[in-house]
């Protein structure tokens, strides 16, 4: 059973902050990661899709991928109150499937 | 970036009866995934949609509820068959664009009453 874990928060950072958000995923074999932003009653909007071990960056979003030790991070520098939202965590294996698999998401709330 | 066009946006349906729900991708998709997403909760995978073949359907869901048609590259339909309340939920379809990026469709919002 591949899982893909998150804290559900809330997370509550003051505006200006760093927001970090934490996913770890259970399958060794997984390759494309996905970080999603959720407002309430809207579809998941994609914000970062990384593969590769290491930093990718942007604009104020940078996703870590470690693959050694199976996690991937979202940071939002500069929080701003249109950043609270459901932020999920996705991840994807290869290998002719691609068949994605979502985090139970974590909860952002960005406080003037 | 794909751009999936879903509708209807949201309806109220009466217990016992069918909802057809359809997404449309301004380019060609291999796979498409249907999920369904609870109150507070996140994605369920409903089923995989390959062009030309019967879904995939997870554990727990099943065609004779769940019917999926996927006639060409750039369509699809997920049917909610003879609903009861408890099929209240967001129904969302998604695929992979350029690049191996997952997008969504905006959601279907069904409420069963």
């Amino acid at each position: 059973q591949k899982e893909v874990e998150q804290n559900s928060g809330p997370l509550s950072v003051p505006e200006g902050a760093i927001a970090s958000l934490n996913c770890t995923y259970s399958d060794r074999g997984s390759q494309s990661f996905f970080w999603y932003r959720q407002y309430s009653g809207k579809s998941p909007e994609l914000i970062m899709f990384i593969y590769s071990n290491g930093d990718k960056e942007d604009g104020r979003f940078t996703a870590q991928l470690n693959k050694a030790s199976q996690y991937v991070s979202l940071l939002i520098r500069d929080s701003q109150p249109s950043d609270s939202a459901t932020y999920l965590c996705a991840v994807a294996t290869s290998g002719g499937s691609y068949i994605p698999t979502f985090g139970r998401g974590t909860s952002l709330i960005v406080h003037p | 970036s794909a751009v999936i066009s879903q509708k209807p946006s949201r309806d109220i349906c009466q217990r016992g009866t069918s909802l057809t729900i359809q997404c449309q991708v301004d380019s060609q998709v291999t796979m498409m995934f249907w999920y369904r997403q609870q109150p507070g909760q996140s994605l369920t995978l409903i089923a995989t949609a390959n062009q030309g073949s019967e879904a995939t359907y997870e554990s727990g869901f099943v065609i004779d509820k769940f019917p999926i048609s996927r006639p060409n590259l750039t369509f699809s339909t997920l049917t909610v068959s003879n609903m009861s309340p408890e099929d209240s939920s967001i129904y969302l379809c998604s695929g992979y664009g350029a690049n191996e990026k997952l997008f969504f469709g905006s959601g279907t919002q069904l409420s069963v009453l």
